[in-house]
């Protein structure tokens, strides 16, 4: 059964430490996003990787937010110095995107993220 | 700026009723339309598309529907059931030399037993 995992599943850290979220995309997939939601904002498009290659970061705070694809099972999300204001539920999402459509999108089960 | 909305934050139905699910989207160069249903603590889960060169497509109990003309998206629900009361999103594709999906801020449905 293919899934996206990813880790860890809920994070609750002091304001100013260090946050990696991890993601394994499902085997075969190209397309990689990275999605944080919250009550007030829905779901906003942090970063989207395409065959590894980063697309779209505009989503993110570049001072303190980081993406990457080290390899085409892994992709991380790095928050540093985390804020209280971080404090969401981060989702990673793999797909099969063609060069028009981004199609549909396979969702991990989120890495809730608490910044106190 | 363009952007997807929904018309109903929530919406409370019997079970055994049909439900519908409203999106308006504003970017008419979207080509491509996805629902999605999440669950509490669950990442969203697929449900149905469309492509912009159709205006309904059916599965299994729904059905999505497809206006251009007032840009206007929505899911119906056959026979409402009590696992059916998730948090609804509609996303349109959205190409800007690569492709993205743009989530609308999501309906409550609610079943009643």
């Amino acid at each position: 059964d293919a899934r996206v995992t990813q880790t860890p599943r809920d994070k609750v850290t002091e304001m100013g430490q260090e946050v990696t979220m991890r993601c394994q995309p499902i085997l075969g997939h190209n397309t990689v996003f990275w999605y944080r939601q919250t009550m007030m904002q829905g779901l906003e498009l942090l970063a989207y990787f395409r065959n590894r290659a980063p697309l779209d970061d505009s989503g993110m705070p570049k001072d303190r937010f980081s993406a990457e694809m080290p390899d085409a099972t892994l992709a991380t999300l790095k928050i540093q110095p985390s804020e209280p204001r971080d404090s969401a539920v981060y989702f990673c999402a793999s797909g099969l995107g063609t060069g028009s459509v981004a199609g549909e999108l396979f969702f991990g089960e989120g890495s809730r993220l608490t910044v106190l | 700026g363009e952007s997807v909305g929904l018309h109903l934050p929530t919406l409370s139905v019997q079970e055994g009723d049909n439900s519908i699910i409203n999106c308006a989207y504003s970017n008419s160069a979207s080509d491509y339309f996805i629902w999605y249903k999440q669950e509490s603590g669950k990442g969203p889960q697929f449900i149905i598309d469309i492509r912009s060169n159709m205006d309904k497509r059916q599965g299994q109990r729904v059905t999505v529907l497809l206006n251009k003309t007032v840009k206007h998206l929505s899911l119906q629900i056959a026979a409402t059931q009590p696992g059916d009361s998730a948090v609804y999103f509609c996303a349109e594709n959205r190409n800007s030399g690569y492709s993205t999906l743009t989530f609308g801020k999501g309906t409550m449905l609610l079943v009643s037993p």
